[in-house]
This record gives C-alpha cells, structure tokens and sequence, in this order.
C-alpha cells in the first residue's frame, strides 16, 4: 500500500530564504508525481509534475526533483516571499487511477 | 486550459436533507474524476472516482448510499449527501485527470459544507 509522507508538517522562515520541502513514498512504482500548493479554505493548485522518467521540473522559483529508486521527491522554492505562504501537498499517481496525497507542509514566509 | 469547476462554493443545509455538488471540467472532457474530503488542517482523502457512463468506486470506509456519485457527461460529475449530519460537514473537492498531460490533476475549488 502506498504511503506519502511530507517533512517538515509547519515551516516558518524568514522572508528571502531558500527552503526544500521533503515528500516520500513507500512504493517506486509510480508513474507520475506532482506539487500542489493549498491556500486556507480553497482548492488546489498545481504546481509541478514530474513523470517517471523524469528527474526534474522547473517553473520560476520553484524546482522539483525526484529519486524514484530511494522514494523521494523535493520542492525547492528560492528567494522565498509572503506570498508563497500556504499549505505545499505532493501527490503520487501509481495508476489504476489512484492519486495518493501527502500529509502536507504548512509554510508560513515572514515579512 | 484544463479548468474544473465546483459548486456551489458553499452551502448550509440542515441535518437530514440531502445536498448535491457538481463538478465540471470546462474545457477538456474528463472520463474519470476524484471526489475527496478534507478535514481542518488535515491532507486530502480520497473519497470515490467517478467514471463516465459507470459505477463510482469507493475507497473504503466510504458509505455510497450515503454519497451518491453520478457522472452522467464527459463534462459533469455530481456527489450527492444523503441525510446529512452535522459529522459530514466538509470541505469538498473534486478533480479530474488531463491524460493528454501526462494525468496531471486539475482541481475545483472546493465545497465548504456546514450541516445544522
């Protein structure tokens, strides 16, 4: 059975700091993993997705990576600002049309 | 592109009556879509998938007489609560695969409902 687990659960960082978000995953055999950010009482927000076969994604900021081998994908977001301040969830897609979701990390940017 | 829409985006409704959500992808036609659940402060839960012109199948733990699904068009996904209680207060939220995408996943906005 697949489980997603995301470190830290809260982060709390001064504005202007770069900041990795930890997801990982008990079963490689994914096909696809993806960020999504959650702002309080909406829905979600796609972020980056990442094949399989993929070991990065970019898109401004933010960078993904992704190990498939040792279970693990991170979210890396430079010169964090205010505005980032939200709740970051990974997702992974093992197929048979199953998304499995991350405990998720709250992250608050400080001005 | 790939747009999915909820509503309504709130609803307050009082215990035993029933309450219908429908979810839409505006712009693609979505054969599969996902109802979940989420709790204050808690990670989505999968609910049930929809599937177009099928059955929903449901994870477990979920009562389907009690969250009807029907996913009568490429285009529209409804989850129906049956006899709420103040306990199924929720916030509700669909999404839908793009397969042309890779299976990104769009999501709605979400559902906040309060049961009294």
């Amino acid at each position: 059975k697949q489980e997603v687990t995301q470190i830290p659960a809260a982060l709390s960082v001064p504005e202007g700091e770069n900041l990795v978000l930890n997801c990982s995953f008990t079963d490689s055999a994914i096909y696809n993993l993806q960020w999504f950010r959650q702002d309080p009482g909406k829905g979600l927000t796609s972020l980056l997705l990442i094949q399989s076969s993929q070991r990065e994604q970019t898109s401004g900021r933010l960078n993904a990576s992704l190990d498939k081998s040792s279970g693990r994908s991170t979210l890396y977001i430079a010169a964090s600002q205010p505005g980032d301040s939200a709740t970051y969830l990974c997702a992974v897609y093992s197929g048979t049309y199953k998304y499995i979701f991350g405990t998720g990390t709250r992250l608050k940017v400080l001005a | 592109g790939a747009v999915v829409s909820q509503h309504p985006s709130w609803v307050i409704c009082k215990s035993g009556t029933s309450v219908k959500i429908e979810c839409r992808s505006l712009d693609f036609q979505a054969t599969t879509m996902f109802w979940y659940r989420q709790f204050p402060k808690q990670s989505l839960m999968l609910m049930a998938t929809s599937n177009e012109g099928s059955k929903a199948t449901y994870e477990q733990g979920v009562e389907k007489d009690k969250f009807l699904i029907n996913h009568a068009s490429l285009t529209l996904s409804t989850l129906t609560v049956t006899s709420a209680h103040p306990e199924d207060s929720s916030f509700y939220i669909c999404s839908a695969p793009v397969r042309d995408r890779g299976y990104e996943q769009y999501f709605g906005p979400g559902t906040r409902l309060t049961v009294t």
